[in-house]
């Protein structure tokens, strides 16, 4: 069956603009995770999805936000972006929310000129 | 929510078994022990998980200590394709987890 699908692969975003990264989830997963990759920081958790309602979130400014569709297809949007927004911003799904694997796809790399 | 310690790098030589740390000290009693690998340019991949007992899948071997404070992922036979940057989290009840700065792993041939 299919991955993870995140959409764009790659992006070039100006500093002050805003962005919107999308995930769709294996087919019946309902659970969609999203995480932030830097060298400095490593694997950040943001915030987790699940029924359309987000379940979790991570320590990040409310810059960062998101939201989960009917099909469990998830977007992140981050406004007025900062040069340390770049990093790979990665998605995973699950099928539910009690301890599952985790499939995560390949990941949108932001940059912020 | 529970932190991770890990070596920052180990070597392997391939073809031989391969134990890789972790600590875990400020688990709590419902925390899973994940473990995830990353290889170069892609999204981390999922190895094993447990809760208490030690697990066995055909991907590794998920070694937890009595205490559950610390836990080993052993590779039978570490294969090139195995070097990698592994990842050990520990999350509640939820799909929310908290990854450390993992172990590259180097296998040579």
């Amino acid at each position: 069956k299919a991955g993870v699908t995140q959409t764009p692969r790659y992006l070039i975003k100006t500093r002050g603009q805003q962005v919107t990264l999308s995930c769709s989830p294996i087919s019946g997963h309902r659970s969609v995770s999203w995480y932030q990759q830097t060298p400095g920081q490593g694997l950040q958790f943001l915030f987790e999805y699940f029924s359309e309602t987000q379940r979790n979130k991570g320590n990040f400014p409310g810059r960062f936000s998101g939201r989960q569709f009917s099909n469990s297809r998830s977007e992140m949007n981050v406004s007025t972006l900062e040069l340390g927004d770049s990093a790979l911003y990665l998605c995973a799904s699950s099928l539910s929310r009690r301890n599952t694997e985790a499939f995560f796809g390949q990941g949108t790399r932001l940059t912020v000129v | 929510d529970a932190k991770t310690t890990q070596p920052n790098s180990m070597e392997s030589n391939e073809e031989e078994p391969v134990h890789l740390p972790c600590n875990h000290s400020t688990i709590s009693g419902t925390d899973y022990i994940h473990w995830y690998r990353q290889l170069p340019s892609q999204g981390p991949e999922y190895v094993i998980h447990g809760l208490t007992s030690n697990v066995n899948n055909r991907m590794a071997s998920l070694a937890i200590a009595e205490d559950r404070k610390s836990s080993t992922l052993i590779l039978h036979r570490a294969t090139l394709r195995d070097a990698a940057v592994y990842y050990c989290t520990v999350s509640g009840a939820t799909n929310k987890l908290i990854f450390g700065t993992g172990t590259l792993l180097a296998v040579q041939p």
